[in-house]
C-alpha cells in the first residue's frame, strides 16, 4: 500500500496554461506538505497543513495555491505557468504539525513547463 | 548562505569504504534529520536525532547540539547506497541542506 501518493508523476505543458497535482495520505497524518525541488536539487517548504488549516505558506506566487478538501489530501493548483515554475514537486506527510515530526514523502511530480 | 551546509557535496568511494557525510547547521535547534533520495527521485526518511548516536543497519548518524554539527556514517558500503543524502534542521519549518551525492563503485 502506497503512503504518500501523488498525480501524476511527470506533467509537461505550455506556458501560461493550469495545472493541478493531487496528493493524497493513507497514514492518518494530521499534517500534510507541499515542497519544491529546483534543479540544483534544492528542496524548499511551500505549503503545510494541519487538519485542513493552512499553517505555513512561504514565500511563493499567487499562482499557487494549495487546497485540503480533507486531512488525507492536499493538493496543489498552479495558474498561469511560467517556465520557472518547472521543477520535482514532493508532497509529504507527518503525524502531527511541527517539524520535528519524522515525514514521509511521495514519489514525487516532475513538471516541465515549456 | 544556507543555514544548513553539507559536506561534502559529492563523494565518489570504492565498495566496502567507510563514508562520512557531514552537516553544519546556523539555526538553534535541537533534532536533525537525515533523509535519502534514491536516484529514482523518491526520498525517505532515515533518522531523527536529538543527541548521542542513532544506527540503522549499516548506517549510523550521530549528532553534538552544541557544536552544531551531525555526521551520518556508512559502514561496509555498496553500490545500493548511491543516492543524496539530505540533512535538514527544524525550526519553524525543516531546512534543507545541500545535499550531498554519493556513489559507490563496484
Amino acid at each position: 500500500d502506497t503512503a504518500v501518493s501523488q498525480t501524476p508523476k511527470y506533467l509537461v505543458t505550455q506556458m501560461g496554461n493550469d495545472k493541478s497535482i493531487k496528493c493524497e495520505q493513507n497514514l492518518g497524518h494530521d499534517t500534510m506538505y507541499w515542497y519544491k525541488q529546483d534543479s540544483k536539487k534544492f528542496l524548499k517548504i511551500m505549503f503545510s497543513y494541519n487538519n485542513k488549516e493552512l499553517i505555513i505558506n512561504e514565500t511563493v506566487p499567487n499562482r499557487f495555491s494549495p487546497k485540503s478538501p480533507d486531512k488525507a489530501h492536499l493538493n496543489l493548483h498552479i495558474n498561469s505557468l511560467e517556465l520557472g515554475d518547472s521543477a520535482v514537486y514532493f508532497c509529504a506527510s507527518s503525524l502531527m504539525a511541527g517539524s520535528y515530526n519524522e515525514q514521509f514523502f511521495g514519489p514525487g511530480t516532475r513538471l516541465t513547463v515549456l | 548562505k544556507n543555514e544548513v551546509e553539507q559536506s561534502p557535496q559529492n563523494l565518489t568511494a570504492q565498495e566496502g569504504e567507510f563514508i562520512t557525510i557531514n552537516c553544519s547547521y546556523s539555526v538553534g535547534i535541537s533534532a536533525l534529520h537525515w533523509l535519502q533520495q534514491h536516484p529514482g527521485g523518491g526520498i525517505v526518511s532515515l533518522f531523527m536525532l536529538s543527541s548521542g548516536k542513532k544506527k540503522h543497519g549499516r548506517l549510523i548518524a550521530t549528532i553534538n547540539i552544541q557544536e552544531k554539527h551531525s555526521s551520518l556514517h556508512i559502514t561496509a558500503s555498496h553500490p545500493r547506497d548511491s543516492a543524496v543524502y539530505i540533512c535538514a534542521a527544524p525550526s519553524e519549518k525543516l531546512t534543507f541542506g545541500t545535499g550531498t551525492r554519493l556513489t559507490i563503485i563496484p
